[in-house]
């Protein structure tokens, strides 16, 4: 069965500073990786995904992701982070069957001025 | 022109009631879901249907009734509502057999159950 950790489950940066979400997944075959942003109150945004190809993957709202197979790893990164960006940011993986996309247990992102 | 929308937006109800929340996608979309978001955020998907058909239901009581009148619509009716029942949940589409393309997401019902 697949599954996705997210250990932070909290994480606070100041505005302007860089900015690394970690994600590891577990999944026997090669994955469908998707990094999801949820704002208060809001429904949940497609950041960026992976799927094949190069493994440094580039989103929406200057993020990117790069996929390391041998740290079953696909971890969410910007180089300056701005106060909009504070969310709860998930990471999922998804089936090769294209019926289910499995969630980790989400990021909190907390931006100081 | 929203992608996915579901109603209500919120919903508070008494124990012992049946409610339903709706979702309509017009992105022509075959598949569509129901995930459970709890108070933890912690996401889990309860329905998949594809063209109108169950092909997921992870182990939700069956006082979850999914209704697919057509592929643009997946309904959630859900009978005899208690506590634990409350949650945010959330409506989304996908292309047929195309995980890669990501899930659009409704922007969820809140249900509070008192």
């Amino acid at each position: 069965a697949q599954s996705v950790t997210q250990p932070d489950i909290h994480i606070t940066v100041s505005e302007g500073a860089s900015l690394e979400l970690r994600c590891n997944y577990s999944y026997g075959a090669t994955p469908y990786l998707f990094w999801y942003v949820q704002s208060p109150g809001q429904g949940l945004q497609l950041l960026l995904k992976y799927f094949s190809g190069d493994t440094l993957v580039q989103g929406i709202k200057g993020f990117e992701a790069e996929f390391k197979r041998s740290q079953s790893s696909f971890n969410l990164r910007k180089p300056s982070v701005h106060w909009s960006d504070a969310a709860e940011y998930f990471c999922a993986v998804g089936n090769n069957a294209g019926n289910m996309l499995t969630f980790g247990g989400g990021t909190r992102l907390m931006v100081k001025p | 022109d929203t992608a996915v929308s579901q109603t209500p937006k919120y919903l508070v109800t008494q124990m012992g009631n049946d409610k339903s929340i709706k979702c309509e996608q017009n992105l022509g979309h075959d598949t569509m879901y129901w995930y459970k978001q709890d108070s933890k955020k912690f996401l889990k998907i309860m329905f998949s249907y594809n063209n109108k058909e169950l092909i997921i239901n992870e182990t939700v009581p069956n006082r979850f009734s999914p209704k697919s009148p057509d592929k643009a619509h997946l309904n959630l009716h859900i009978n005899s509502l208690e506590l634990g029942d409350s949650a945010v949940y959330f409506c989304a589409s996908s292309p047929r057999g195309s995980t890669n393309y990501g899930y659009t997401f409704g922007s969820g019902t809140r249900l509070t159950v008192v």
